[in-house]
């Protein structure tokens, strides 16, 4: 079974630029996770899917931060501005369904300049 | 009062010793428990999950989840210097909105 893939692995930018982030779940999940983590704390959640529906957005700064999964199956983070905060891992995971044990993938490490 | 709360670490014990990792989280309604190991630069991999009061076993891991207490905690036996990671702490909480929350993890060296 093929697992979460994400990419790019790495991306380097300048602050007030903007990035994507690409997410493709385990086959067959209904349930997507955008995570941030930074570097000494556990992962932080973003958004969180259910199919191509938004269940939760609380911590989601939405004057900057932005997330779709159209279809219901690959979901895109953008970020736009980025600021010198937003360095850190972005994390994807996807589970069968809400409440069942959640899988990641590799996620992406950015840096921002 | 954090969510959920682990001691950081670094929690060091010999090849083939036992390592303990603890976690404690405030939502006593809570109902899903899962332990993440993370090597560094890596991201968290799923080694153990557990919904009802007990031990749950899985070779050379054991989840154990005590309600009443607020508490789960993971065993290690027979630790080997590959088990050195970082050990995440996850909860459902059971009130409000019903997501994931992490705790900041144990760092576990396992020295040969």
């Amino acid at each position: 079974e093929a697992g979460v893939a994400q990419s790019p692995r790495y991306k380097i930018i300048e602050k007030r630029q903007s990035v994507a982030f690409w997410c493709n779940p385990i086959s067959g999940h209904a349930t997507l996770y955008w995570y941030q983590q930074i570097l000494g704390q556990g992962p932080k959640l973003l958004i969180q899917f259910q199919n191509n529906g938004v269940v939760d957005d609380s911590q989601l700064p939405k004057d900057r931060f932005s997330a779709e999964r159209l279809k219901g199956v690959d979901s895109t983070l953008k970020i736009q501005p980025a600021k010198l905060e937003d360095s850190a891992v972005y994390l994807c995971a996807s589970s069968l369904d809400r409440n069942q044990p959640q899988h990641f993938g590799d996620g992406t490490r950015l840096s921002i300049l | 009062q954090k969510e959920v709360e682990q001691n950081s670490g670094p929690l060091s014990v010999p090849e083939g010793a036992i390592a303990s990792l603890n976690c404690t989280y405030s939502d006593r309604g809570s109902q899903s428990f899962f332990w993440y190991r993370q090597y560094s630069g890596k991201s968290p991999e799923l080694i153990m999950f557990i919904y009802s009061n007990g031990d749950k076993e899985d070779g050379r891991f054991t989840a154990q989840l005590n309600k009443a207490s607020q508490y789960v905690s993971l065993l290690i036996r027979d630790s080997q210097p590959s088990d050195s990671a970082t050990y995440l702490c996850a909860v459902i909480r059971g009130t409000g909105f019903q997501k994931l929350v992490f705790g900041t993890g144990t760092r576990l060296l396992v020295s040969p």
